[in-house]
């Protein structure tokens, strides 16, 4: 199984700054196969990114993600005060598909 | 408008088994996609469960394997899960999904998800 490991655990901005989380493989991802959620307190988790790079219906393009094998990128370029939730990766280039922990973005 | 609703009892019993129903709206399973169970134990993060198709196709999460059961109702829209023999640690907020499918050249299919259920929670205590 393919273990997800994301970085900083929790990160503290101020609305207006760039957030940038990271994800990383304990194994290649196959063809790009990493999706990101946003989850709010209370929320079911909400799809933002698949193939790593193309963002989901109606999300903003102030979300962007980046990567390929091992190491993968969530870029938020002027945070909203909306943005402030948890993001999750998801990786589905092999099976189980599994999620990282975890990064909670928080208000500074 | 694709919405997914789950239902099922919030108090199970240890040993006993957990049985969760997602009724869908807006889409018809047998149009196509896998429908997927994921898990959210308390403040922790994201397990999938396992995933099926309209025909009745199945795919779990090894580590769940033994335990559970996935089925679809074309007729009411709904797809179900059970979980059996559960103790605390299967404790979670239960959600349903969309899963929009990629086939490998392993045989096996993987998942991401576009469209989820607002969830249940499931506590397992006597």
């Amino acid at each position: 199984e393919i273990v997800l490991t994301q970085s900083p655990g929790t990160l503290s901005l101020s609305p207006g700054e760039r957030a940038t989380l990271s994800c990383r493989a304990s194994q290649s991802v196959s063809s790009t196969y990493l999706a990101w959620y946003q989850q709010k307190p209370g929320q079911a988790p909400r799809l933002l990114i698949y193939g790593a790079s193309t963002r989901a219906t109606g999300i903003p393009d102030r979300f962007s993600g980046s990567g390929s094998g091992t190491d993968f990128t969530l870029t938020i370029s002027r945070l909203e005060p909306e943005d402030f939730a948890v993001y999750y990766c998801q990786q589905y280039g092999s099976s189980p598909c599994s999620f990282g922990q975890g990064t909670k973005l928080k208000i500074k | 408008q694709v919405q997914l609703q789950e239902s099922g009892p919030g108090l199970v019993k240890p040993s006993e088994t957990l049985s969760l129903t997602c009724t869908v709206s807006g889409y018809s399973i047998s149009s196509g996609y896998y429908w997927g169970w994921i898990r959210q134990p308390p403040g922790k993060g994201l397990e999938w469960i396992g995933s099926v198709y309209h025909s009745g196709s199945t795919y779990y999460t090894p580590s769940l394997k033994s335990r559970v059961t996935m089925s679809a109702d074309t007729s009411k829209n709904q797809f179900s899960l059970k979980l059996s023999s559960v103790t605390a640690a299967d404790t979670a907020v239960y959600y349903c999904a969309r899963g929009v499918y990629y086939y490998h050249s392993g045989g096996y299919y993987t998942y991401h998800f576009d469209y989820w259920g607002q969830g249940t929670l499931v506590t397992v205590s006597s």
